[in-house]
């Protein structure tokens, strides 16, 4: 089956520990994207990549750091330095970002991190 | 600054009864997309309207975008249990330099039985 996936499902870090979460895509698509989502809250960004190699800082990237090595593979690693990181994390992908603009993403079930 | 702010923060309904939602925001925008999230999971797109679009359908869902007032509409006609969710809209940027794609906090849809 076609799909992203995003893994663990629950994950708890100890303060002062850096934790990286997995997100990986079978849909062929350029782009993928990480964002943060608090309880009743939006989507937040914190990176996306358009292309292998290379990714850019979304609006709350600080504390988070990314690597896009494989077109299949966007993990996105909370370091220490991030204050609050107890919340929800969603990867999602899309075909690209392109002359059209930002196009549907596609998401995956979402990693559920607690500091404890 | 935030784009995309959903209208009325929550809303519930009857099943059978039409549910409207709104989305407003702040700049320019190249297209404006609703998805809809249940609880705990994923984000899953409903549709996608560009800025030369004014109304979009998509089986019960109808979509409306007035540029001029930067706001857009959602409309769930003969609404069903499975329809609560949450619900977003997103912006994305009329350029892809200087600004991203900006959810809304979202309007959670309750339906009743």
């Amino acid at each position: 089956d076609g799909g992203i996936t995003q893994s663990p499902k629950y994950l708890f870090r100890k303060e002062g520990q850096n934790v990286t979460l997995s997100c990986e895509q079978n849909l062929n698509h350029d782009a993928m994207y990480w964002y943060r989502q608090d309880p009743g809250q939006g989507l937040r960004l914190i990176y996306y990549s358009q292309i292998v190699n290379d990714f850019q800082k979304g609006d709350i990237a600080e504390g988070y750091s990314v690597s896009r090595e494989k077109k299949e593979s966007f993990p996105l690693t909370v370091t220490s330095a991030q204050k609050n990181p107890t919340a929800f994390y969603l990867c999602a992908s899309s075909i690209g970002i392109g002359d059209r603009g930002w196009n549907e993403q596609f998401f995956g079930p979402g990693t559920r991190l607690t500091v404890l | 600054s935030q784009q995309g702010e959903e209208d009325p923060q929550a809303l519930s309904i009857q099943e059978g009864e039409n549910a409207t939602m709104n989305c407003s925001y702040k700049t320019s925008i190249n297209n404006l997309q609703w998805y809809r999230q249940n609880s705990g999971r994923g984000l899953v797109h409903l549709i996608l309207i560009r800025s030369n679009e004014r109304e979009k359908h998509s089986g019960r869902l109808r979509v409306t975008l007035d540029t001029s007032k930067k706001s857009s509409s959602l409309l769930i006609t003969a609404s069903r249990a499975a329809d609560t969710a949450s619900y977003f809209c997103a912006t994305a940027p009329r350029d892809n330099y200087g600004q991203n794609f900006v959810f809304g906090p979202g309007t959670r849809l309750s339906v009743l039985p």
